[in-house]
């Protein structure tokens, strides 16, 4: 079965510095992966996706992520942080092996940003 | 453009009362349904999943059940609640060919 770990459970960053969440999975072939952001009390948004071709994927708020089969990595950057980014972060691995197509979530990683 | 939407937003129950929570999903069709809960300080973890009407799996045991009556309707239900069934629901529409999913408001479940 697949696993998404998320290492950092917590960041805090300056607003203005760069940004690394750390992302690795377990899965037998190639995985779709995922970045979600949820803010304090709300669902959760798309950053952005992976499924094929180019392992350096473009995603919406100015984030991006890259796939690193070598290291069964998708780790999520930016490279200026605003205040308004302070939100949980989840990585996510899609299950396309069965017929439920759900997705295995990592623990998350509450970023926090300094003024 | 597809929306989702869950309701209520904020439930307050006691112990051993029914529960109903309700999503609609808009603009799609045939979409695959799920029903996560968020414990605090936890992730999501994935209680049913749907991939058409009256067809619900379910991936944990527990007190809770789901329905899908309608192609784009989905509810998660229980007869008696229990305090470990406080949580944050979130509902959650798919596209079979790419596992993405998205995401509807959430509904926060307090039960006392």
């Amino acid at each position: 079965a697949q696993s998404v770990t998320q290492p950092d459970i917590h960041i805090t960053v300056s607003e203005g510095a760069s940004l690394e969440l750390r992302c690795n999975y377990s899965y037998g072939a190639t995985p779709y992966l995922f970045w979600y952001v949820q803010s304090p009390g709300q669902g959760l948004q798309l950053l952005l996706k992976y499924f094929s071709g180019d392992t350096l994927v473009q995603g919406i708020k100015g984030f991006e992520a890259e796939f690193k089969r070598s290291q069964s990595s998708f780790n999520l950057r930016k490279p200026s942080v605003h205040w308004s980014d302070a939100a949980e972060y989840f990585c996510a691995v899609g299950d396309m092996d069965t017929g439920r197509r759900a997705l295995t979530f990592g623990s998350g990683t509450r970023l926090q940003v300094q003024p | 453009s597809q929306t989702i939407h869950q309701w209520p937003a904020t439930l307050v129950q006691p112990v051993g009362s029914p529960l109903s929570l309700e999503c609609t999903v808009e603009g799609t069709s045939n979409p695959n349904l799920y029903w996560y809960r968020q414990a605090a300080g936890r992730g999501l973890q994935l209680l049913f999943y749907s991939v058409g009407i009256g067809q619900i799996s379910s991936e944990v045991p527990q007190n809770l059940s789901a329905s899908r009556p309608q192609d784009r309707q989905f509810i998660l239900s229980s007869k008696k609640l229990l305090l470990s069934d406080s949580g944050f629901y979130l509902c959650a529409w798919g596209q079979f060919a790419t596992d993405t999913q998205y995401f509807g408001p959430g509904t926060r479940l307090t039960v006392l």
